[in-house]
């Protein structure tokens, strides 16, 4: 069975902190990975989406690097904002499956100031 | 424009009783999924459907659970007989077509006393 496993579960930094997510997968055929963030009471929203040919993507404070070799991911946020607690979650895409998409358990984060 | 909406964004029942939820995709996707989402966990695969037809249903996890989507747009999630262990956020998601980025809704919370 397909498994995308994250760590840690939860995480509390403090306001302009740095910090960083891991997320590994066993999907394979790999399609795709996403980073997705899920504030509270509402529905995930994707941050990141990487091929297995990308190795880092960054969108704003989000970094995302993915090494297909190892099946390992990761989300580095830079600067945390008290906006960035949140649960942070990682998806990947089975390229056997069609639009079969396996969702890790997430990351809570939370900022403090 | 508008995104994924769905209603209820709150379900209280008894145990026994039957529920429906209800998506509204964005305009235009082909694609609609339903997952279900337990607290502090990744969302959960439910159910696909391309068009009106459930292209996948594999992740339903027993027959009290059943959706349509008779015109290829709005969808149902019902749910017969439910139990405590019912109890989470359904979340849905369109895409423009299979294999493209799923856009999510709030989600219904349902909590089955």
């Amino acid at each position: 069975k397909n498994q995308v496993e994250q760590s840690p579960q939860s995480l509390i930094i403090l306001e302009g902190k740095n910090c960083t997510l891991q997320c590994n997968y066993t999907v394979s055929p790999f399609s795709n990975l996403r980073w997705y963030k899920q504030d509270t009471g509402r529905g995930p929203v994707s941050l990141t989406i990487m091929t297995f040919s990308e190795n880092t993507k960054s969108n704003g404070r989000y970094t995302a690097t993915l090494d297909a070799d190892t099946k390992q991911s990761s989300l580095h946020i830079t600067a945390s904002q008290l906006s960035d607690s949140a649960s942070y979650i990682c998806v990947v895409r089975d390229n056997n499956a069609g639009n079969m998409l396996t969702f890790g358990g997430g990351t809570r984060l939370m900022v403090k100031p | 424009g508008a995104g994924v909406s769905q209603t209820p964004s709150n379900k209280v029942t008894e145990k026994g009783k039957y529920v429906e939820l209800r998506c509204d995709p964005i305009s235009g996707h082909t694609a609609l999924y339903w997952y279900r989402q337990s607290l502090g966990q990744g969302p959960e695969f439910l159910i696909y459907f391309q068009g009106t037809g459930a292209a996948d249903d594999s992740g339903l996890p027993n027959d009290r659970f059943f959706a349509v989507r008779p015109e290829g747009s709005v969808s149902t999630l019902k749910i017969q007989r439910t139990e405590r262990g019912d109890s989470a956020v359904y979340l849905c998601a369109s895409s423009p077509q299979p294999g493209s980025e799923q856009y999510f809704g709030p989600g219904t919370r349902l909590t089955v006393t």
